[in-house]
């Protein structure tokens, strides 16, 4: 089955900085790769994806990147906030197989200092 | 538009009860995933429902199970309580076409004692 790995495991940042998040997979037929948020006390919240079809994606401060061939994808937040902080986790799943087994990895806590 | 209903938010359960966790999706919606979020395992895929069938199954022993209604909701069952499976358990809802984008509901805090 997928497997997926994340790092750092935490990561602290000033405010105004960027932060990056990486993370790789095993399998290969994995085409579908959500970003999530996740605040103390909540359910994650997706923030951003990206498709196997597409190499990089931005939203305002947030852009991922993939690379098919090494099997990593990256998540960039750019002139962080302090309501950035929060534990982040990538997920990947082949979404054309009819299953929505999300796979994540273990998590980010970011933390942005004022 | 709603989110993601689960209920109840928290829940205390002693050894070898049993209890039952409900999610009601995002309308229009008619897939629903489960997941136990653990400090030690992280997120973990428990099982999807589309249409009132079960479509894919996580690495759980069968004390979990679940179960889909026509209208979408969910209700997810563990049987013979025990401490390990203290967690957080989410709920996530998708269109179920392939688009594969999920939703997640608040959680329910389950505390087995």
């Amino acid at each position: 089955g997928e497997n997926v790995e994340q790092h750092p495991s935490t990561l602290s940042v000033q405010e105004g900085d960027s932060a990056v998040i990486k993370c790789t997979y095993s399998d290969s037929a994995s085409n579908y790769f959500p970003w999530y948020k996740q605040e103390l006390g909540k359910g994650p919240q997706l923030i951003i994806d990206i498709r196997s079809n597409v190499g990089e994606k931005k939203d305002q401060r947030i852009a991922v990147t993939l690379n098919k061939t090494a099997k990593h994808f990256s998540l960039h937040i750019t002139e962080t906030q302090p309501e950035d902080s929060a534990v982040y986790f990538c997920a990947a799943t082949d979404s054309g197989a009819g299953s929505y087994q999300l796979t994540f990895g273990k998590g980010t806590k970011l933390s942005v200092i004022p | 538009k709603a989110g993601v209903t689960q209920t109840p938010r928290y829940l205390i359960k002693t050894r070898g009860q049993q209890v039952t966790l409900s999610c009601s999706p995002i309308s229009g919606h008619r897939s629903v995933s489960w997941y136990q979020q653990t400090p030690g395992q992280g997120l973990q895929f428990l099982f999807e429902y589309f249409s009132e069938t079960q479509r894919n199954k996580g690495n759980f022993p069968g004390r979990f199970s679940g179960r889909q209604f026509s209208n979408s909701r969910s209700e997810m069952n563990v049987s013979t309580l025990e401490l390990g499976d203290s967690a957080l358990y989410l709920c996530a809802s998708s269109l179920g076409g392939r688009s594969g984008e999920q939703y997640f509901g608040p959680g329910t805090r389950l505390t087995v004692t």
